[in-house]
């Protein structure tokens, strides 16, 4: 199933902070986080696998929750080089499935 | 290092026709992935390639897409007798996972834009 994603989209001022949530309805092996341009390819962010780790880099940190089945990005001190659209990858139990991404999560970061 | 590369960019075609999309991925990438993006969408998985076998087919929308990936290399991606609501972004993305373990993080091509009239 399609993890749900939330909020759908965000506005923010720059330098303020945001968060971005995916859910899913079934247990994880791990969730990946992509960001997409307007008109561009995604681009891969971090990958967090089950065993509750957070990881950050930047700004932009993650953490993931096996047991709610859930992942949550956090973007910090917003710069407008974060504007885009976030995508959730996530990746079930046995790690031989494939990548089911949400809807994406639009942010723009305005000056 | 050269990234992953689609050809064409861009494609219009008239319905009933049949197109092929090509995807170079990255040297030495064993995993290959078709998605397709309507406007405004998410990612919609196709098509999972592990060396040249798909263990995973069950994104082809119907059975007028097929692929094929030769030389555990370039991946092309076929559509017949194509329709309207086949418009949109075909994206190819390629990893190091190895079958057996989860998933890598995925480079992607700049995409074909299919357009049907």
């Amino acid at each position: 199933q399609q993890p749900v994603q939330s909020p759908q989209a965000v506005i923010l001022r720059e330098g303020e902070d945001a968060v971005i949530n995916c859910s899913s309805s079934k247990a994880l092996y791990s969730v990946h986080w992509y960001r997409q341009k307007h008109g561009e390819a995604p681009v891969f962010l971090m990958i967090l696998l089950k065993g509750g780790e957070q990881k950050g880099h930047d700004k932009i940190s993650a953490s993931f929750n096996e047991k709610k089945q859930q992942s949550s990005l956090y973007l910090t001190a917003s710069q407008l080089s974060y504007s885009g659209t976030y995508f959730c990858g996530t990746e079930g139990g046995g790690s031989q499935g494939n990548l089911i991404f949400g809807k994406g999560t639009k942010l723009s970061v305005k000056p | 290092g050269a990234g992953v590369s689609q050809s064409p960019s861009n494609k219009v075609t008239e319905k009933g026709k049949d197109v092929e999309l090509r995807c170079d991925p990255i040297s030495g990438h064993t995993a290959l992935y078709w998605y397709r993006q309507s406007l405004g969408q998410g990612l919609e998985f196709l098509i999972y390639f592990q060396g040249n076998s798909a263990p995973d087919k069950s994104g082809l929308p119907s059975d007028r897409f097929s692929a094929e990936r030769t030389g555990g290399s370039v991946s092309t991606l076929t559509i017949q007798r194509t329709q309207q609501e086949d418009s949109a972004v075909y994206l190819c993305a390629s990893s190091l996972r190895t079958s057996g373990t989860g998933q890598d993080e995925q480079y992607f091509g700049p995409g074909t834009r299919l357009t049907v009239t």
